[in-house]
């Protein structure tokens, strides 16, 4: 069976700085995605980045990166230049591929952005 | 985002009473799911459907039910609410089964049996 771990329950950091948010994973599967979703005070889950196993280029989008190390299953989330609205609960999930379903999350870090 | 909207956004009942959680979408996906957050579990999938009628057991669907009659609206039902099914349910919904595409989330429903 697949595991997701966020070892950090909580962490904070000062605007305009970086942070990166810990997400290991454990699976024998090959074929795989691996995804941030963002949920902020307001309950919304909104998808931050997503990283596709077979790819070995590390996904971006904006501020958001992530550092995809296969064959550790490592799936960080590095945010730069932190920003107030970026406070929120950050989960990490993973599925396997042409799996409908099984989307399986860790527990969450929540993420603090101080003045 | 995906037009998808949860009925109702809050509830507050009674242990033993039917429960029933509505999920709207207007985008036309085939794929929809049910899950239910709690703290330190993170989401938890409770069931989910890959079209009209064709509904699948999660991992945590015991004391619950679903039913998918439109390609737009999947019901979760609790037949029998209990205090443990307390928590915060999510409806998602995927326009297909290949996990490149991501799930897009309702705003979630806060339930609350006493």
């Amino acid at each position: 069976a697949q595991t997701v771990t966020q070892s950090q329950p909580e962490m904070s950091v000062q605007e305009a700085e970086t942070v990166t948010l810990s997400c290991t994973y454990d699976t024998s599967e090959s074929n795989y995605y691996l995804f941030w979703y963002k949920q902020p005070p307001s309950r919304q889950m909104i998808l931050v980045i997503r990283q596709e196993a077979y790819k070995q280029q590390n996904a971006t989008e904006n501020r958001f990166s992530v550092n995809f190390q296969k064959a550790a299953k490592s799936f960080s989330l590095k945010i730069s230049d932190s920003q107030l609205g970026d406070t929120a609960m950050y989960f990490c999930a993973f599925i396997k591929g042409g799996s409908q379903g099984n989307l399986i999350f860790g527990k969450g870090t929540k993420l603090s952005v101080k003045p | 985002d995906a037009g998808i909207t949860q009925s109702p956004r809050h509830k507050v009942t009674e242990t033993g009473t039917p429960v029933t959680l509505r999920c709207h979408q207007t985008e036309n996906h085939r794929y929809m799911y049910w899950y239910r957050q709690d703290p330190g579990h993170g989401l938890r999938l409770i069931h989910y459907s890959y079209g009209v009628k064709d509904t699948d057991k999660g991992e945590v669907s015991d004391g619950y039910s679903v039913s998918r009659s439109k390609t737009e609206d999947f019901l979760l039902t609790l037949e029998s609410a209990t205090s443990s099914q307390t928590s915060v349910y999510f409806c998602a919904t995927q326009s297909r089964a290949n996990s490149d595409q991501p799930q897009h989330f309702g705003d979630g429903t806060r339930l609350s049996i006493l």
